[in-house]
């Protein structure tokens, strides 16, 4: 079974301050995401690395970067977070060319 | 235009019923098409993906009509255990990326 694990379930923070978000899998997938979900929006894809090192905007980028030093680890950097910025967060990899991609059980960031 | 759009629902409907979805894409190079199905509070999971044939899974039948562009999703027998949300997916032509529609919400009543 595909596990992705990311590293907090529920997250508070002030205005301003960096976040950091993991996530993890185990399954050797080139591929890793990151969504922010909101009511009525659906998931938007914020980034996605296709390889260790590489990455590439997704469709709202602005407010964070990404880091992905190893295959199995994608983290989410909220630079200087912002109360906008209060969504639930979603990994997710998959395999290059297979377009199924397997969510982690996300984050529910609230910026206060 | 949305690229994936679905009836957000809900879509109240009693055990033993049958219940079918539609969506619909604007691309038509889009080569790979799903259903997950989300409960409320939890991740995406993949239900099934949708082949051209049409594929069967138990309960479930999903259908794609190229022509059309949309896809559909038909559950027979409704159990309780199906509520959920139900999101329409599609491939972002010749990438690894995937477009979500907004879902579908499915309530199941006794």
């Amino acid at each position: 079974d595909v596990k992705v694990t990311q590293s907090s379930r529920y997250l508070v923070k002030r205005t301003g301050e960096k976040v950091f978000l993991e996530c993890v899998q185990d399954m050797d997938h080139e591929n890793m995401f990151w969504y922010r979900q909101d009511p009525g929006l659906g998931l938007r894809l914020i980034y996605f690395s296709y390889d260790v090192k590489m990455k590439e905007k997704g469709d709202i980028p602005e407010g964070y970067s990404v880091s992905r030093e190893k295959k199995e680890r994608f983290s989410l950097i909220l630079e200087s977070a912002s109360t906008n910025q209060t969504s639930m967060y979603l990994c997710a990899s998959s395999l290059s060319g297979i377009g199924t991609q397997y969510f982690g059980p996300g984050t529910r960031l609230l910026v206060l | 235009r949305k690229e994936v759009e679905q009836d957000p629902g809900p879509f109240n409907v009693p055990e033993g019923a049958t219940v079918a979805f539609n969506c619909t894409y604007s691309n038509s190079a889009s080569q790979s098409f799903f259903w997950y199905r989300q409960d409320c509070r939890k991740e995406p999971k993949l239900l099934m993906s949708v082949y051209s044939s049409g594929n069967e899974d138990g309960r479930f039948t999903a259908q794609l009509n190229r022509a059309s562009q949309y896809i559909s999703l038909l559950i027979r027998d409704s159990k309780l255990s199906d509520s959920a949300t139900y999101l329409c997916v599609v491939n972002s032509y010749n990438t690894d990326k995937l477009i979500f529609g907004t879902g579908t919400r499915l309530q199941v009543f006794p």
